[in-house]
């Protein structure tokens, strides 16, 4: 499928878990992102990538990890889950219009 | 330093009504700026945007927003509410110095009465 894609879309999972949230793109934008949304914050900025290889923090990184070594795939990675780190988790990327295209989310519960 | 500043998290209309989101900004170098619509358990979609070339930009759905320079706002507008337009709007200021980055407002919440 042409676009972006995020999985999974809903992830169960229990505090101290390790968790990897997927993000691919078919248009291979050099810039993705990721955000997470909470009530009351926004979209807030986690990471992001200018092109493989290449990746720099961003306002809220701590407890995160993102790896890019395919320019299509951007992963996110909670090295070890809190109750913090419940959210709406949103992969973008960005082509040469500077817009973003998001995918449809993660819904991550951690309890 | 970037920032944006969406007056009002909820704005409500009756259907048919004049739609205007406030969105200011501040950019210390002539900006990219964007609204973006989300629907409930979506992602954000491109409205519309702006890139320094005509200053009354106009989007998708009927929407349309001005750059006002000396007001640094970026105000989304248009001129008859549908109820399908009752969504969440968020206001974004990109720019590509010290690395790319995109900032977000906090969102506007569009109430559409019938």
């Amino acid at each position: 499928d042409a676009g972006i894609t995020q999985s999974p879309r809903y992830k169960i999972t229990e505090t101290g878990r390790q968790v990897t949230l997927m993000c691919h793109q078919t248009w291979s934008h050099s810039y993705m992102f990721w955000y997470r949304q909470d009530l009351g914050h926004g979209l807030r900025l986690i990471y992001y990538s200018a092109a493989a290889d290449i990746t720099d923090k961003g306002e809220v990184p701590d407890g995160y990890v993102v790896s890019r070594s395919k320019t299509e795939n951007f992963p996110l990675t909670l090295e070890s889950a809190t109750r913090s780190q419940t959210s709406v988790y949103f992969c973008a990327s960005t082509g040469q219009g500077w817009e973003q295209f998001f995918g449809p989310g993660t819904r991550l519960t951690v309890l | 330093a970037q920032s944006v500043t969406q007056l009002g998290s909820h704005v409500s209309v009756s259907e048919g009504a004049l739609v205007l989101l406030r969105c200011n900004y501040s950019s210390s170098v002539p900006p990219y700026l964007f609204w973006y619509v989300q629907y409930p358990n979506q992602g954000l979609q491109l409205l519309l945007k702006y890139t320094s070339a005509a200053t009354l930009v106009k989007g998708i759905n009927g929407f349309e927003a001005e750059f006002k320079k000396s007001e640094t706002s970026f105000h989304l507008t248009k001129p008859s509410a549908h109820m399908s337009d009752a969504a969440e709007y968020f206001c974004a200021v990109t720019s590509n110095t010290g690395g790319f980055k995109t900032i977000f407002g906090a969102g506007t919440r569009l109430f559409v009465k019938a």
